[in-house]
C-alpha cells in the first residue's frame, strides 16, 4: 500500500496570508489526525477526523482548521499566517481512531511564515 | 504543559551498547506508544503498550509500563548506529482525554 502522502512538501509564506495543507492517508485508513511540530515545543496535536467528522481538537486558535472528504482525504487550513507558525506540519492515518491505534506519518509540509 | 515526558533528553552510547529511555506522564492513560524520527524515514511507531500491559516486546525494543509509577521505559538492546534517532513517547489519554499527547523526545547517538 502506498504510505502517507502530504502536499505541499513545502511552502513560504508572510505573515497574514492563508495556507491550504493537504493530506492523502493510506486506503481504507478513516482517521487522520494533523500535528504541528517545532524544536521548542515537540509534537503538538492539532486536530482529528474520522469519517469526515472532527471528533477531536487541540489547543489551537481558531485560524487552523481542517476538513476530511468522503474518500478520507483531508486538508487542514491555517488563516492569517503569524510567524509563530513556521512549523513541520504532520498527518497521520490509521484504522481506527489515532489515539488507540499505531499512527502512519507523513513525511510532513514545511511551512515558513515571513 | 506535555503529557509525556522522555528522560534524558540526549544520549550517546556507542554501537553495541544498550540504550534505555524513559517517560512519564500525568494522567490516566488508555495506551502509551513509542515512536521514532529522524531524517531519512520521518516518524515511525515502534510499539503500543495498553494500560494492562506491563511488558512488550519487538525485535531489539522492550517497552515497560508501571502504571502506579505513571511511567515507561524504552531498551533498546545492542544499538546500531542506524539507531540514531530521536525518540518519542505519546500517551493515549482515557476517559474524556481521548488525545495522543506527545513528550518532546530523547535524542540517541549511536556513535560506530
Amino acid at each position: 500500500k502506498a504510505g502517507v502522502t502530504q502536499t505541499p512538501r513545502y511552502l513560504i509564506k508572510t505573515r497574514g496570508q492563508q495556507v491550504t495543507l493537504s493530506c492523502s492517508p493510506i486506503s481504507g485508513h478513516r482517521s487522520v489526525s494533523w500535528y504541528q511540530q517545532t524544536p521548542g515545543q515537540g509534537l503538538q496535536f492539532l486536530f482529528e477526523y474520522f469519517s469526515e467528522t472532527q471528533r477531536n481538537k487541540g489547543n489551537f486558535p481558531g485560524r487552523f482548521s481542517g476538513r476530511q472528504f468522503s474518500n478520507s482525504r483531508s486538508e487542514m487550513n491555517v488563516s492569517t499566517l503569524e510567524l509563530g507558525d513556521s512549523a513541520l506540519y504532520l498527518c497521520a492515518s490509521s484504522s481506527g481512531t489515532g489515539v488507540n491505534n499505531e499512527q502512519f506519518f507523513g513525511p510532513g509540509t514545511r511551512l515558513t511564515v515571513l | 504543559s506535555q503529557q509525556g515526558e522522555e528522560d534524558p533528553q540526549a544520549l550517546s552510547i556507542q554501537e553495541g551498547e544498550n540504550a534505555t529511555m524513559n517517560c512519564s506522564y500525568k494522567t490516566s492513560i488508555n495506551n502509551l506508544q513509542w515512536y521514532r524520527q529522524n531524517s531519512g524515514r520521518g516518524l515511525v511507531h515502534l510499539i503500543l503498550i495498553r494500560s494492562n500491559e506491563r511488558e512488550k516486546h519487538s525485535g531489539r525494543l522492550r517497552v515497560t509500563l508501571d502504571t502506579s509509577k505513571k511511567s515507561s521505559s524504552l531498551l533498546i538492546t545492542a544499538s546500531r548506529a542506524a539507531d540514531t534517532a530521536s525518540y518519542f513517547c505519546a500517551v493515549g489519554g482515557a476517559g474524556n482525554n481521548r488525545k495522543l499527547i506527545w513528550g518532546l523526545g530523547t535524542s540517541l547517538a549511536v556513535n560506530p
